[in-house]
């Protein structure tokens, strides 16, 4: 089974309007990743977090780490519609190999 | 420019065949993995490989096999003991701690 939950699985926004998703762990993770899917296409990696409490931002997305490094978020500010897409975060195994969240399918309403 | 190779695109497989999937990288990583995508979901690691000559079974192995002779090559096959093979394949490839570089996928679908 998948060691990270994501929710929430769906979200529509109209354009302009904010987006955020949640990663929660049973069990504290060294490091998080984030990965964003297009329609069609693969994961292309955006970003890993890897201390308690770490916040970082690229442009309008912004990312979190939990304090107990078991959540994170990623939080979108005013949606485009070059944002559609599906949303994965992603924590360490075994070996440091990937387990992923089930993703948040994000669509936009121009 | 350095990236990660899936072929084919699209793949279709009758019953009882055993196909192999290709992925290759010039990235210079050392790990290389396997995943396995179904419409509307997320992705289940079927195999990965941290080094040349070693791989190891990730959730969901019942039906596949792999190699890793080259540093640059982790082909997949997908066997006819996998009883519901039609998926999305991704290949990835790592440096130890850092994030995935995927491949663009292969679309296998069952005839």
């Amino acid at each position: 089974g998948q060691q990270v939950m994501q929710i929430p699985q769906y979200q529509h926004v109209q354009e302009g309007e904010d987006f955020t998703t949640y990663c929660n762990s049973s069990t504290t993770l060294s490091n998080i990743q984030w990965y964003k899917q297009r329609p069609g296409g693969h994961p292309v990696f955006l970003i890993q977090l890897v201390k308690s409490g770490e916040v970082k931002k690229q442009k309008r997305l912004t990312f979190q780490f939990g304090e107990a490094k078991k959540n994170s978020s990623l939080h979108i500010t005013a949606t485009q519609t070059t944002d559609v897409g599906t949303y994965f975060c992603a924590g360490p195994w075994n070996n440091n190999d990937m387990r992923f969240g089930a993703g948040t399918r994000l669509t936009v309403k121009p | 420019d350095g990236g990660i190779t899936q072929s084919p695109k699209y793949l279709f497989r009758k019953e009882g065949q055993n196909v192999t999937l290709s992925c290759e990288q010039n990235l210079n990583h050392d790990a290389m993995y396997w995943y396995r995508q179904d419409p509307g979901q997320g992705l289940r690691l079927i195999y990965y490989s941290q080094i040349v000559n070693d791989f190891q079974k990730g959730d969901i192995a019942e039906g596949y096999s792999v190699s890793r002779e080259k540093k640059e090559s982790f082909p997949l096959t997908v066997t006819s003991a996998q009883k519901n093979p039609t998926a999305f394949y991704l290949c990835a490839s790592s440096l130890r701690g850092h994030g995935y570089t995927f491949g663009s996928g292969t679309r296998l679908t069952v005839v």
